[in-house]
């Protein structure tokens, strides 16, 4: 049982370039997430999909970009990196209800931006 | 809007000591509150829950109780071990209509020595 599984687990970037975060989830659940964590912060919502063709912005969207073409997929791109996009990076998932259900988090993607 | 306010850290104990990390919530609504653990190098996992007011939620010797009346969810543990050491998030979930989002507290590192 799979679940959550992100890649890559890290990468190092340099200013102005770009890449994709790929989630992908078995468990067929509506809602994904992807969060950003920073020391003494805890975790701050980018981006999230509630099903297949549907996301909306979370608190922190600026500099990112999501699609939802499929119900196991949520990849992240950064399009022209920036040393404040230097974190740790988590998609999580979740089944449809009415708001007592878990979320499953990956294991998440540290990445450096130099 | 919503929010989450825990205990800051970091704690440090020794093993067979007695846990609290406090967490107190901003909500419409009636919310679910959870408390995630984040082992070092991995993601987030479920550590307990509860869905309405006076539920108490329990996992592993640990516990937490819904206080509508004090908007709070403490965490509690009788005797820690020095394989709980981690950082810990209380978190809450809207159970109405904007129910997709997690909201996270700054999270709690907790040390356990020998």
């Amino acid at each position: 049982n799979a679940g959550v599984t992100q890649t890559p687990k890290f990468r190092i970037l340099k200013i102005g370039q770009s890449m994709t975060l790929q989630c992908t989830q078995d468990m067929n659940h509506n809602y994904m997430y992807w969060y950003r964590q920073d020391p003494g912060m805890g975790l701050k919502l980018i981006y999230y999909s509630v099903g297949a063709g549907i996301t909306d912005k979370g608190e922190v969207p600026n500099g990112y970009n999501v699609s939802r073409s499929t119900t196991e997929d949520f990849p992240l791109r950064l399009e022209l990196a920036a040393p404040s996009q230097t974190s740790v990076y988590f998609c999580a998932s979740r089944d449809r209800d009415r708001g007592t259900s878990e979320a499953f988090f990956g294991q998440g993607t540290r990445l450096t931006v130099v | 809007g919503n929010s989450v306010t825990q205990m800051e850290g970091p704690v440090t104990l020794s093993e067979e000591a007695f846990l609290t990390i406090n967490c107190t919530y901003t909500a419409t609504g009636y919310p679910s509150l959870f408390w995630y653990v984040q082992y070092p190098g991995e993601g987030l996992q479920l550590l307990l829950k509860a869905t309405k007011a006076d539920d108490k939620g329990s996992n592993k010797g640990f516990e937490a109780t819904y206080r509508k009346e004090t908007t709070s969810f403490h965490l509690e543990k009788g005797s820690v071990q020095v394989s709980d050491s981690a950082v810990y998030f209380c978190a809450l979930r809207n159970s109405g209509g904007s129910n997709y989002k997690l909201t996270f507290g700054k999270g709690t590192l907790l040390t356990v020595n020998p």
